[in-house]
């Protein structure tokens, strides 16, 4: 089945700086790749998702690129914002059949003002 | 939060003792999803169901029950809870399968001990 893994589990920024969350899978069959932001208390909320026929999509200062080769894909934030402190994670799965979402494991995101 | 809710919000109670948590949508989505969030293990899929009566396991199935009599509840029942059941449990919910974005509840926190 598919394994997804996300580095780092812990990020740190200074406020304005640009952020990099990087994950790879396992199953080359995947080919939808979702990103979610948990916020404290809170469930995990889509904010970005990108499939496997396009190679990046960007909205605002998120961006998602996707490189299908290599088996990864990762979360660029730039201009951070200390409201972009969350925890992050990715996701892979088919995009045909019953959806089964594989989760990375997250990364904690702090922008320090 | 996309017109989920779950309840309770927190529950402690005794190994050995059954529990039912509740998802409830007003969304009137055909697919429910039961995810536990445990640190270092992301969120892991519990059971899904695809319509009314129709469920089916997740990853971590065992030890976990649910049912779905009505389109807009999704109960998850602990027969006989554990220490290892210790964790947050998320309700999703999606329009369709495959590339359809998950809408997840704020999640209970369960603590058996």
């Amino acid at each position: 089945g598919e394994n997804v893994e996300q580095h780092p589990s812990t990020l740190s920024v200074q406020e304005g700086d640009s952020a990099v969350i990087k994950c790879t899978y396992s199953d080359s069959a995947s080919n939808y790749f979702p990103w979610y932001k948990q916020e404290l208390g809170k469930g995990p909320q889509l904010i970005i998702d990108i499939r496997s026929n396009v190679g990046e999509k960007k909205d605002q200062r998120i961006a998602v690129t996707l490189n299908k080769t290599a088996k990864h894909f990762s979360l660029h934030i730039t201009e951070t914002q200390p409201e972009d402190s969350a925890v992050y994670f990715c996701a892979a799965s088919p995009s045909t059949g019953f959806q089964k979402l594989v989760f990375g494991t997250g990364t904690r995101l702090l922008v320090s003002p | 939060d996309a017109g989920i809710t779950q309840s309770p919000r927190h529950k402690v109670t005794e190994t050995g003792t059954p529990v039912t948590l509740r998802c409830h949508q007003t969304e009137n989505h055909r697919y429910m999803y039961w995810y536990r969030q445990d640190p270092g293990h992301g969120l892991r899929l519990i059971h899904y169901s695809y319509g009314v009566k129709d469920t089916d396991k997740g990853e971590v199935s065992d030890g976990y029950s649910v049912s779905r009599s009505k389109t807009e509840d999704f109960l998850l029942t602990l027969e006989s809870a554990t220490s290892s059941q210790t964790s947050v449990y998320f309700c999703a919910i999606s329009r369709g399968q495959g590339d359809s974005p998950l809408h997840f509840g704020n999640g209970t926190r369960l603590t058996v001990t």
